[in-house]
């Protein structure tokens, strides 16, 4: 157990719909990031907050939003949803800044739209 | 701008002998951390060996090591007695604190442990 916990773990939706992941980081960790993984892809960035403010945007589509709140729990939005988005949505915490550095992965969320 | 380069896309290893794993990254940063992750078929990310930049020795832990080239800026990763748990994929991975804790993976290896 990571003790990054995403929900829901899977959801299955409709083209044209939005949707919204939950995200809650390890205890202590400042950093949130979001990654999409399609089929047999690797990992794309989505983006990074760090204590609430956005710290690295990488190819997230306009789309798609998200926020850290206060509590340090991360949502990521996706509206407007095409086939091409279903895949599986990873959240990872860090402790934000030092060592330890490494990321701690949530199990996922699996969105499929159909 | 950091970049993470796995050269085999996929590569397979008889159970219970060795296999190494390619990973380099060009980088203009001196302070960093390098990982391997492995994503078995159920798709969690389990962190399997990390390296600091600043520590010449070699990770290890337990049938996993590293072979850390920082002049070659090159970071291989090693199975020994390769298990049929290990068949995954696996991700290389690159941070420096200076660019914001940003973490940069390649695009994985897809490790077949054949029995």
């Amino acid at each position: 157990d990571s003790g990054v916990t995403q929900t829901p773990k899977h959801l299955i939706t409709a083209t044209g719909q939005r949707v919204t992941l939950r995200c809650s980081p390890r205890s202590g960790d400042l950093s949130v990031y979001w990654y999409q993984q399609s089929l047999d892809q690797g990992l794309q960035f989505l983006i990074q907050y760090y204590n609430g403010e956005e710290r690295a945007k990488g190819n997230i589509l306009e789309r798609f939003s998200a926020q850290q709140f206060p509590d340090l729990h991360s949502e990521l939005n996706l509206s407007s949803l095409e086939l091409g988005d279903s895949a599986l949505y990873f959240c990872a915490s860090s402790v934000g800044q030092g060592w330890p550095g490494e990321l701690f992965f949530g199990e996922g969320s699996r969105l499929t739209v159909l | 701008a950091q970049t993470v380069t796995q050269s085999q896309p996929e590569m397979s290893v008889q159970e219970a002998e060795t296999v190494t794993l390619s990973c380099t990254y060009d980088t203009s940063e001196n302070n960093y951390y390098l990982f391997w992750y492995k994503q078995p078929p159920s798709r969690q990310m389990i962190l399997v060996i990390r390296q600091e930049a600043y520590k010449q020795q070699n990770a290890t832990e337990n049938r996993f090591s590293v072979n850390f080239q920082k002049a070659a800026k090159s970071f291989s990763l090693k199975i020994s007695d390769s298990q049929l748990g290990d068949t995954a994929m696996y991700f290389c991975a690159f941070m420096a604190p200076n660019t914001g804790n940003q973490f940069y993976f390649g695009t994985g290896t897809s490790l077949t442990v054949i029995p």
